[in-house]
């Protein structure tokens, strides 16, 4: 069975500095790789996706997402975080066929 | 603008009551899914359907229906059998066939039963 692990439940960092969120799968073959972001008491909004390719794949509000394949991990990180990040992040996989597995999100505090 | 509407935005219902949430979308999407949300338990999938008049029930089906009726309507009745039923609950749909599944999401709505 598939299956996504986020470790960092609580993430907190300064404005301006780098991000990385992590992201680890389980899935038997070539995985299809999402992040979604979730303001409070919104719904979810896709930032990228990894389908196949280049393994560097760059998303929506200066996000980008490394697949590695020998770590089985996605990581998620942005150079210069900016307090409008302050949200919510999850990572899901996908082996198609509309299954598709959530993580438990990282929430993301942004102090000035 | 194309996209996917919920309502209400929040909802209150007395324990025991039945209760409806609808999901509507004009995306010309097949398929459409609901999720229920939890703190801490990301999102866990209630029900799904990829053609009219058919649907699968998710993880964690109980206690919950749906209809799928029109290609664009696939509402949520949250019956008395659910035993926990506040929560987020948030509804997706995507293209059938689009392989990879990228989902697309309605804001939510948060019920709470008193």
């Amino acid at each position: 069975a598939q299956s996504v692990t986020q470790p960092d439940i609580h993430i907190t960092v300064s404005e301006g500095a780098s991000l990385e969120l992590r992201c680890n799968y389980s899935y038997g073959a070539t995985p299809y790789l999402f992040w979604y972001v979730q303001s409070p008491g919104q719904g979810l909004q896709l930032l990228l996706k990894y389908f196949s390719g280049d393994t560097l794949v760059q998303g929506i509000k200066g996000f980008e997402a490394e697949f590695k394949r020998s770590q089985s991990s996605f990581n998620l990180r942005k150079p210069s975080v900016h307090w409008s990040d302050a949200a919510e992040y999850f990572c899901a996989v996908s082996g198609g066929y509309q299954k598709v597995t959530f993580g438990t999100g990282t929430k993301l505090q942004v102090i000035p | 603008d194309g996209g996917i509407t919920q309502s209400p935005k929040y909802l209150f219902r007395k324990e025991g009551q039945n209760v409806t949430l609808s999901c509507e979308q004009n995306l010309n999407h097949d398929a459409m899914y609901w999720y229920r949300q939890d703190p801490g338990q990301g999102l866990r999938l209630i029900y799904y359907s990829q053609i009219v008049n058919d649907f699968q029930k998710g993880d964690i089906a109980e206690g919950y229906s749906v209809s799928r009726e029109k290609k664009e309507s696939f509402p949520l009745t949250v019956t008395s059998a659910q035993k926990n039923p506040t929560a987020f609950y948030l509804c997706a749909s995507s293209i059938l066939g689009g392989h990879p599944d990228t989902q697309y999401f309605g804001p939510g709505t948060r019920l709470t039963v008193l």
